[in-house]
């Protein structure tokens, strides 16, 4: 089975600080993605990456930069976090494998709260 | 990505099986059906995917209309852990393309 793993389920942080979030995959995928999710508006992607050191921007990338250093992990910035950056940060990654479209498997969340 | 429609919640007594309708009218010939689910506070849950043929695996079936303008996931003997919210979407991933969550349909699964 995909593991993908994320390195905390729930993190406070206060306004103003950095914050990482990190993803790790265990399938040796190309691709991985960042979301976030909020009540009513479903999942927004934030960034993504089909490659190490690559990264292309999402549909909601302001405020955010990532990190792909590793072929196997993903990090999320937040580089001066703020209120409205609380939310549930999901982590995905899927591979294109034989031309078939192979589906995203995510990770089970962080659930971040900026005060 | 093509846009699609579910209805917002289903009710499904255990042991029966779970019919989740999807309507995506303006699915264009290479792009996929996929169906994910959310159980409360994790994350989504790959199921099932297809172009055009009817698919199966351990968890449900997939079938799709020959027009593939909408398709049925079947939950074969549902129990009280498949409740969920149960996403349809259209689209190209494997390629680094972004998944486009709906609101999906909210299903109860009832003793």
């Amino acid at each position: 089975d995909v593991k993908v793993t994320q390195s905390s389920r729930y993190l406070v942080k206060r306004t103003g600080e950095k914050v990482f979030l990190e993803c790790v995959q265990d399938m040796d995928h190309e691709n991985m993605f960042w979301y976030r999710q909020d009540p009513g508006l479903g999942l927004r992607l934030i960034y993504f990456s089909y490659d190490v050191k690559m990264k292309e921007k999402g549909d909601i990338p302001e405020g955010y930069s990532v990190s792909r250093e590793k072929k196997e992990r993903f990090s999320l910035i937040l580089e001066s976090a703020s209120t409205n950056q609380t939310s549930m940060y999901l982590c995905a990654s899927s591979s294109p494998l034989d031309g078939r479209n192979q589906p995203q498997h995510f990770g089970d969340g962080t659930r971040l709260s900026i005060l | 990505d093509a846009k699609t429609t579910q209805p917002p919640s289903m009710d499904c007594a255990e042991g029966r099986a779970a019919n989740l309708p999807c309507n995506h009218s303006t699915i264009s010939g290479n792009e996929y059906v996929y169906w994910y689910r959310q159980i409360h506070s994790q994350g989504p849950q790959y199921i099932i995917h297809g172009l055009k043929n009817n698919e199966t695996n351990e968890m449900a079936s997939l079938i799709i209309t020959e027009d593939r303008k909408s398709s049925t996931l079947i939950l074969p003997h549902a129990t009280l852990r498949d409740t969920a919210v149960y996403y349809c979407i259209v689209g190209l991933t494997g390629t680094a393309s972004k998944l486009t969550f709906g609101t999906g349909t909210r299903l109860q699964v009832t003793l």
